[in-house]
């Protein structure tokens, strides 16, 4: 497996559910990212982690939970999700956070729909 | 800083050349990148600005051009291929532990 992973590839939930995205990255980077990417709306970073310290939260709501056990991997937990959650949720990762010229290297993501 | 795709579509004939416009907004130095998103599949970047040469050439036959007096960095390809449909989103980044921020993308597709 090589580059960025991200499981599952489709998932429906109720607003009552808890489940949990998967990201794990093959590339040696030491930054891993979360991203929400909704119609006709600009990507919209929701966390970054870097040395599996979270380094940003961008105001995202606490019903979206992270987890960076490790530089390879990072999890999404779900849980009471609303209906305007649905979104294609993509996981990136680079060498660093911070470096400006950095490329990030992006998952297929995870298309959410919040029923 | 912002991003400006002043396309959200953009159809064009195979074989024929195309221009992507973006434009962007900071008051301090910035870096620029352009990614494409295929179908059902995540980004992929195509090239980036580093404050080098400002014509910068990228993968697939792209390439853009940094106008720093016109804040501008498009993304041009002569002659377009049926597998160069694809969503394609202009970002930009200023130096320093900053995020990288994207445009609202502009989907290209070329017609047969």
């Amino acid at each position: 497996e090589t580059g960025v992973t991200q499981t599952p590839r489709h998932l429906v939930m109720g607003m009552t559910n808890k489940k949990s995205l998967k990201c794990e990255q093959h590339l040696g980077h030491n930054a891993m990212y979360w991203y929400k990417q909704s119609a006709k709306k600009p990507l919209e970073l929701m966390f970054v982690y870097n040395f599996k310290e979270q380094t940003e939260n961008n105001s995202v709501p606490s019903r979206f939970s992270p987890e960076c056990p490790n530089s390879s991997h990072l999890f999404l937990h779900l849980h009471t999700l609303q209906p305007e959650d649905s979104a294609l949720y993509l996981c990136a990762s680079s060498p660093l956070a911070g470096p400006s010229t950095d490329t990030q290297y992006f998952g297929p993501g995870t298309r959410l729909t919040v029923l | 800083q912002s991003v400006t795709q002043l396309d959200s579509q953009v159809p064009v004939f195979e074989d024929a050349p195309v221009e992507l416009r973006c434009n962007y907004s900071s008051s301090v130095s910035v870096y620029l990148f352009w990614y494409v998103q295929y179908p059902n599949q995540g980004l992929q970047l195509l090239l980036k600005y580093t404050s080098a040469a400002t014509l910068v050439k990228g993968i697939n036959g792209f390439e853009a051009e940094f106008n720093k007096s016109q804040t501008s960095f498009h993304l041009r390809k002569p002659s377009v291929h049926i597998s160069d449909t694809a969503e394609y989103f202009c970002a930009v980044k200023s130096p320093g532990n900053t995020p990288l921020v994207f445009g609202k993308g502009t989907r290209l597709s070329v017609i047969a």
